[in-house]
């Protein structure tokens, strides 16, 4: 299979700030997504991003393919930003994605 | 457009005894996945599927079996619950003809008493 590491596991972050979520793969791989898992659970799509840059209003993520990392960005954060934020891999001969253990980001008022 | 509709949202059990979960995606996906997720963990992929018809094992795959008769659909059977099998289960499907984007359900949260 393929190994994901996601750092930092846990993010404590006050109301406006930035801050920058790793992604590390040990394979090459087809597609890369990025998730928000927020306080009710609802797992939400945030980026497909196998390669290149994407931005998507305050958030944004970059995949380096050929180093296998992956990048998200939040910016000016939110307290509606808390939650579990997921990257999943997936290579195609495999027919199944694997997940990274997560990074928890607590946005205080 | 719903994408991936679960049924039923909450359901408490008793040991012993039996239920299906049942997933249906209206985007004509190929690929189908069940993962469960325990609370403060990530997901772990129970089975899945490739097409109709098809069903393999994933990580966790003992005390579930899986049906994929229909493309749209993917149901998930408890035979005999226990209480390790509470926890809140997701099911996903994804386009692999096209960018193979996966796409999740809202949960169904399950407790075994």
């Amino acid at each position: 299979g393929i190994q994901v590491e996601q750092s930092p596991p846990d993010l404590i972050l006050q109301e406006g700030a930035n801050s920058t979520l790793r992604c590390n793969f040990s394979d090459s791989v087809n597609n890369l997504q990025w998730f928000h898992q927020n306080p009710w659970g609802q797992l939400i799509n945030l980026f497909y991003i196998p390669s290149g840059t994407k931005q998507n209003g305050r958030l944004s993520a970059t995949t380096v393919a050929t180093e296998r990392y992956s990048l998200l960005y939040i910016s000016s954060s939110q307290t509606t930003d808390s939650g579990v934020y997921f990257c999943a891999v997936l290579k195609y001969n495999f027919n199944k994605f694997y997940f990274g253990s997560g990074t928890k980001l607590n946005v205080k008022p | 457009n719903a994408g991936v509709t679960q049924t039923p949202k909450f359901r408490v059990l008793k040991t012993g005894q039996s239920m299906t979960l049942l997933c249906a995606q209206d985007m004509n996906h190929e690929y189908m996945y069940w993962y469960r997720q325990d609370p403060g963990m990530g997901l772990r992929l129970i089975h899945y599927s490739v097409g109709e018809g098809t069903t393999a094992k994933g990580e966790v795959p003992d005390g579930y079996n899986v049906s994929r008769l229909k493309k749209q659909n993917f149901l998930l059977g408890l035979e005999s619950a226990a209480p390790s099998q509470t926890s809140v289960y997701f099911c996903a499907s994804s386009d692999r003809t096209n960018t193979g984007e996966l796409f999740f359900g809202e949960g169904s949260r399950l407790t075994v008493l």
